[in-house]
């Protein structure tokens, strides 16, 4: 089955404990990208990738780092998690070219910081 | 930055009406889509629009790429309790980095059957 995973789907951490949430996709896309989603502003795109080794910022990329070692995977990485960062996550991937925009979406992450 | 804003914010509807919604830029686009989250999940993609002027159907839906190339609108025909959630519109963001999408806020929609 066509799909992109996300782990952990629920997460509760403190202020400053590093982590790192998994998104993996087994479409063989090239284009891989981050949202957060919060309550009335929809969701931001944090950081994409049109292929391994290539990445780029999105909206709000501060306080995040993303890796693209490998075709099917882009770790999302918060080095010192904050309070803000308190969201939910999804995790996208699409083939490249005219039709990258038509994204297949993870079922999101929870992420609470304390 | 561009933006794109949605209206409705929210929507109350009867079973079996008719919805429509629509998605304003300043800006021009030269892609239009749309999005459907429901509870609890990821968004999936309802309708891509590529041309201006375009109208193309999925099931009950229907949406519309604006001449002007800086509106889309949605349409959803006798609406039906599974048809509860929000819909996002989305578009490239042409002042960004290709690969940079950007989406609008939402249109929170419920059926009352």
């Amino acid at each position: 089955e066509a799909q992109v995973t996300q782990n952990p789907r629920y997460l509760i951490t403190v202020t400053g404990k590093k982590l790192t949430v998994t998104c993996s996709q087994n479409m063989n896309h090239e284009y891989m990208s981050w949202y957060r989603q919060d309550p009335g502003l929809g969701l931001r795109q944090i950081y994409y990738s049109m292929n391994v080794e290539v990445t780029d910022k999105g909206d709000v990329p501060e306080g995040y780092k993303v890796s693209r070692k490998e075709k099917r995977n882009f770790p999302l990485i918060l080095e010192s998690p904050s309070p803000n960062q308190t969201s939910l996550y999804f995790c996208a991937s699409s083939l490249l070219g005219r039709t990258y925009n038509e994204q297949f979406f993870g079922p999101g992450t929870r992420l609470t910081v304390l | 930055g561009q933006q794109l804003n949605q209206s409705p914010q929210s929507m109350f509807i009867q079973e079996g009406e008719d919805v429509s919604m629509n998605c304003t830029s300043s800006s021009i686009f030269n892609t239009w889509l749309w999005y459907k989250q429901e509870p609890g999940e990821g968004p999936v993609l309802l309708i891509a629009l590529y041309k201006a002027g375009e109208l193309t159907s999925n099931g009950r839906l229907t949406a519309q790429f604006g001449i002007t190339r800086k509106d889309s609108f949605l349409n959803i025909s006798a609406s039906i309790p599974s048809d509860v959630g929000i819909y996002f519109c989305a578009g490239p963001n042409y002042g960004g980095s290709q690969g940079n999408l950007i989406f609008g806020k939402g249109t929170k929609l419920s059926v009352k059957p």
